[in-house]
């Protein structure tokens, strides 16, 4: 059975980073693109970023460039986001989603990760 | 990178058809034919109904359907039933390898 787990909520202060996991079983995940969504309270879903199959090449929503960091490790078949410079509009749902090369859509998904900023 | 046009909302009788717009531009949804479209119900994880413009993936019911012309995509429900009341997304490929949502439609069943 093809699943993505996510870690838990996480509340942080604006200022702050936050890292969330992502692990993939029940197939051979470092086969596939990893994809972060989110999802703020009430709200639209937004890519934020990707990382390839190796793990040696991520691309961002433009939004997000230079606050995030997408990683990828494949021994533990795990993926990461993190976030910096956190602020109240960044509170939301995190999603990771799975594609497979060449298909351009996502599926999988992880069961979200709340990330609240708050003081 | 801007958001994808959709309608706010949508509302349709049961056993109608609708459809949902998704409007881009020349550089992502006129420019390759990876539009994807996702429901998503209160509380719940996206579920992709549509890829690749006109995909079902298996297990879909056949009363979605997708297309697009030019820069504009459209998923397309017949048969409308009270399941079908969700959100629904379009996303598409934008270039560079990254991707854009839609703002989202809200399906309402009357």
């Amino acid at each position: 059975q093809v699943q993505l787990v996510q870690s838990g909520a996480e509340v942080k202060k604006p200022g702050a980073s936050v890292k969330v996991s992502c692990k993939a079983s029940g197939y051979t995940s470092s086969n596939y693109y990893m994809h972060w969504v989110r999802q703020a309270p009430g709200q639209g879903l937004e890519w934020m970023g990707v990382i390839d199959p190796s793990g040696t090449a991520s691309h961002y929503a433009q939004k997000f460039q230079g606050r995030i960091t997408v990683t990828r490790d494949t021994s533990t078949s795990t993926v990461y986001v993190e976030l910096s410079s956190l602020r109240s509009e960044d509170t939301a749902m995190f999603y990771c989603a799975s594609e497979e090369p060449g298909t351009a859509w996502f599926d999988p998904w992880g069961q979200g990760t709340l990330v609240t900023v708050s003081s | 990178q801007s958001a994808l046009t959709q309608p706010a909302s949508v509302s349709g009788s049961p056993g109608q058809s609708i459809t949902i717009s998704c409007t881009g531009t020349s550089s992502d949804v006129g420019a390759y034919n990876y539009v994807s479209w996702y429901q998503q119900h209160p509380g719940k994880v996206p579920k992709v109904m549509i890829y690749a413009v006109s995909n079902r993936p298996s297990g879909v019911s056949d009363r979605f359907s997708g297309s697009k012309s030019g820069n504009t995509a459209s998923l397309t429900i017949s048969g409308l039933q009270a399941e079908d009341e969700a959100d629904y997304y379009c996303t598409s490929y934008a270039g560079g390898s990254t991707y854009v949502f839609g703002t989202g439609t809200k399906i309402t069943v009357i």
